[in-house]
């Protein structure tokens, strides 16, 4: 099985654009959650789909939106760049069942934004 | 909100040695946890979790973990260190149910393997 794409792999913006990042997940997993990374922060968890349906977020700003198309793939849109929006973005995909807390995450190897 | 402690942010190692990476929670119940191992320019690859059972976990490439309650710790070791588990590793704690997606992650700990 192919495992988790993000494109692109790089991107270079400057401060107030906008970017879309995407992410395909396994086939046949439906849940995809996305994480921020910094050497400052650390990783942290921005959003999950399912089934089209955002059913967790976490703690950033309205800049940050997300959503998932009938195929499973997502896309995550940062609006207004700041600089501290510099990171890697990762994406991860699982089964997405039930909720409970076993599922395992597989991880895409990032998108890496450096804002100007 | 459930919490992760990495304990030392850099560990080295000689080869050959042993390999101890030291994780603690935070949690008013059970949680289930993971440990993921990143090497550079790459995402996160799934080392070994716990969810419920033996509290021995053996993972990928040697590495295993022991849960314990009363100490609220899940540490990685590793027998004998190759060059090839240089890295950062990470150790992560799933959301209360419902979880939905939500992984909270401890800062990291870079491994150092010497010749």
């Amino acid at each position: 099985k192919a495992g988790v794409t993000q494109t692109p792999r790089y991107l270079i913006k400057t401060r107030g654009q906008q970017v879309t990042l995407s992410c395909s997940p396994i086939s046949g997993h439906r849940s995809v959650s996305w994480y921020q990374q910094t050497p400052g922060q650390g990783l942290q968890f921005l959003f999950e789909y399912f089934s089209e349906t955002q059913r967790n977020k976490g703690n950033f700003p309205g800049r940050f939106s997300g959503r998932q198309f009938s195929n499973s793939r997502s896309e995550m849109n940062v609006s207004t760049l700041e600089l501290g929006d510099s990171a890697l973005y990762l994406c991860a995909s699982s089964l997405g069942e039930a909720g409970t807390g076993t599922d395992t995450q597989y991880f895409g190897p990032g998108t890496r934004l450096t804002v100007l | 909100a459930q919490s992760v402690t990495q304990l030392g942010s850099h560990v080295s190692v000689s080869e050959g040695a042993l390999v101890l990476l030291r994780c603690n929670y935070s949690s008013s119940v059970p949680p289930y946890l993971f440990w993921y191992v990143q090497y550079p320019n790459q995402g996160l690859q799934l080392l070994l979790k716990y969810t419920t059972g033996a509290t021995l976990v053996k993972g990928i490439n040697g590495f295993e973990a022991e849960f314990k309650k009363s100490e609220t710790s899940f540490h990685l070791t590793k027998p004998s260190a190759h060059m090839s588990d240089a890295a950062e590793y990470f150790c992560a704690v799933s959301d209360l149910p419902p979880s939905y997606g939500k992984l909270t992650f401890g800062q990291g700990t870079i491994l150092t393997v010497h010749p």
